[in-house]
């Protein structure tokens, strides 16, 4: 069965600190992975989007990195804020089966404070 | 990338009544998605709007309960009938301008059934 798994499921940092959320799925053959942040009672907010043939992408203090063989992916944030504070999402393509639907983690609940 | 309009951004609804949720985008594009996020879950597909046909529908979910529109390339409405509290949830529209590229989000829709 292909599924995405995040940790940790609650993150609590102090402001500037750099953090790491992690994504892992169970079948390295992927399409392609997506980053998302949800604030509270929101829609969802693409942040990165990596191919299946990259080894990562930035924008701005996001930086995604995507590990195939071992089934991972990690979305680095530098100095965060308090701003930062959302649900992150990570969703993938799987080549086969589902019929490339997204199949999703349940997030990870960040909170940045000042 | 793709912009999307959604409304109502929430809404209180009585059980037995329907709501109609709209969903419009600011470019034509292939595919659009209706998505439901039960608190504190992760987002569950319910059907792809396909225009010029009918929706089609993931496992558990059925026309009757869940009525779709897309009478063009640019707009789709869901509908949830007969609600009853279980329907509280967060409906989300998405796109992807091509098949299986970047998934983009409206902003939501909250719906709390009394």
């Amino acid at each position: 069965k292909q599924e995405v798994t995040q940790i940790p499921a609650a993150l609590s940092v102090p402001e500037g600190e750099n953090l790491v959320l992690n994504c892992s799925f169970t079948d390295s053959a992927i399409y392609n992975l997506q980053w998302f942040r949800q604030d509270p009672g929101k829609g969802l907010t693409s942040l990165l989007l990596i191919q299946s043939s990259q080894r990562e992408q930035t924008s701005g203090r996001l930086n995604a990195s995507l590990d195939k063989s071992s089934g991972r992916s990690t979305l680095y944030i530098a100095a965060s804020q308090p701003g930062d504070s959302a649900t992150y999402l990570c969703a993938v393509r799987f080549n086969a089966g589902n019929n490339r639907k997204l199949i999703w983690g349940l997030g990870t609940s960040l909170a940045v404070n000042p | 990338s793709a912009v999307i309009s959604q409304k109502p951004s929430r809404d209180i609804c009585q059980r037995g009544t329907s709501l109609t949720i709209q969903c419009q985008v600011d470019s034509q594009v292939t595919m659009m998605f209706w998505y439901r996020q039960q608190p504190g879950q992760s987002l569950t597909l319910i059907a792809t709007a396909n225009q010029g046909s009918e929706a089609t529908y993931e496992s558990g979910f059925v026309i009757d309960k869940f009525p779709i529109s897309r009478p063009n390339l640019t707009f789709s409405t869901l509908t949830v009938s007969n609600m009853s509290p279980e329907d509280s949830s967060i409906y989300l529209c998405s796109v992807n301008i091509q098949e299986n590229t970047e998934a983009f989000f409206g902003q939501g829709t909250r719906l709390t059934v009394v």
